[in-house]
């Protein structure tokens, strides 16, 4: 099946840095990839819609200067967490539409990326 | 009234029972519909996927789609110890954003 990589599945950095996630599809091509936040036993918190080639679409709330994405190519998409403070500290994971011949617009996820801030 | 509602659970079951998870929703222009299983502390995995109603089978796994109830159901039989996850159903109107539900917490007793 499809799958979709995501990059560091762990991460910790101090307060005030900025941490950079990468979600790539590895075998199909992905002008949409959404990225989600998930605190512990919660379920997904979609915090914005990545297009390829233009500006993402950010939930309302989601402070799009302090979590900035880029989708520059089919297969890659990143998500950088500028300035984190500790409140930032969370599962992020990314997903990939595949809108390809006999997919039949189905999302994959990613493993995910454990961010703590300290 | 959310979008999608789903019973967290936790549902306990022993080793070999059938299993239905169900989800119903408000927005009649759904009409894919997925399941997903999610392990602590790992990403979503892609379980069963349907477009508009029926029945799909893979496996252990059976996936239903009623469109005039706005009910979805999944079933797992001969449920394994293996199986406890919690348990995403999600769907869409098309190419647009996923809506998911909030996730059923099942754990499957040997």
């Amino acid at each position: 099946g499809a799958v979709v990589s995501q990059h560091p599945s762990r991460v910790i950095c101090k307060s005030g840095t900025s941490v950079k996630i990468e979600c790539r599809s590895l075998d199909f091509q992905a002008t949409t990839m959404f990225w989600y936040r998930q605190f512990p036993k919660k379920s997904l918190m979609l915090m914005a819609t990545s297009n390829e080639g233009s500006k993402a679409t950010y939930e309302q709330g989601v402070e799009k200067d302090k979590f900035l994405i880029n989708h520059a190519s089919l297969t890659l998409s990143t998500l950088t967490v500028t300035s984190a403070h500790p409140e930032d500290s969370s599962f992020y994971i990314c997903s990939a539409r595949d809108t390809g011949s006999g997919s039949g617009n189905t999302i994959y996820f990613g493993e995910g990326s454990w961010l703590t801030v300290v | 009234q959310k979008e999608v509602e789903q019973d967290p659970g936790p549902l306990s079951v022993p080793e070999g029972a059938i299993v239905s998870l169900n989800c119903t929703y408000s927005n009649s222009a759904f009409q894919y519909f997925m399941w997903y299983r999610q392990y602590s502390r790992k990403g979503p995995e892609l379980l069963m996927y349907t477009y508009s109603s029926g029945n799909k089978e893979d496996g252990r796994f059976t996936a239903q789609v009623d469109k005039s109830s706005k009910y979805i159901s999944l079933f797992i039989r001969d449920s394994q110890p293996s199986d406890s996850a919690t348990y995403l159903c999600a769907m869409s109107e098309g190419y647009q954003k996923v809506t998911f539900g909030t996730g059923t917490k099942l754990q499957v007793i040997p």
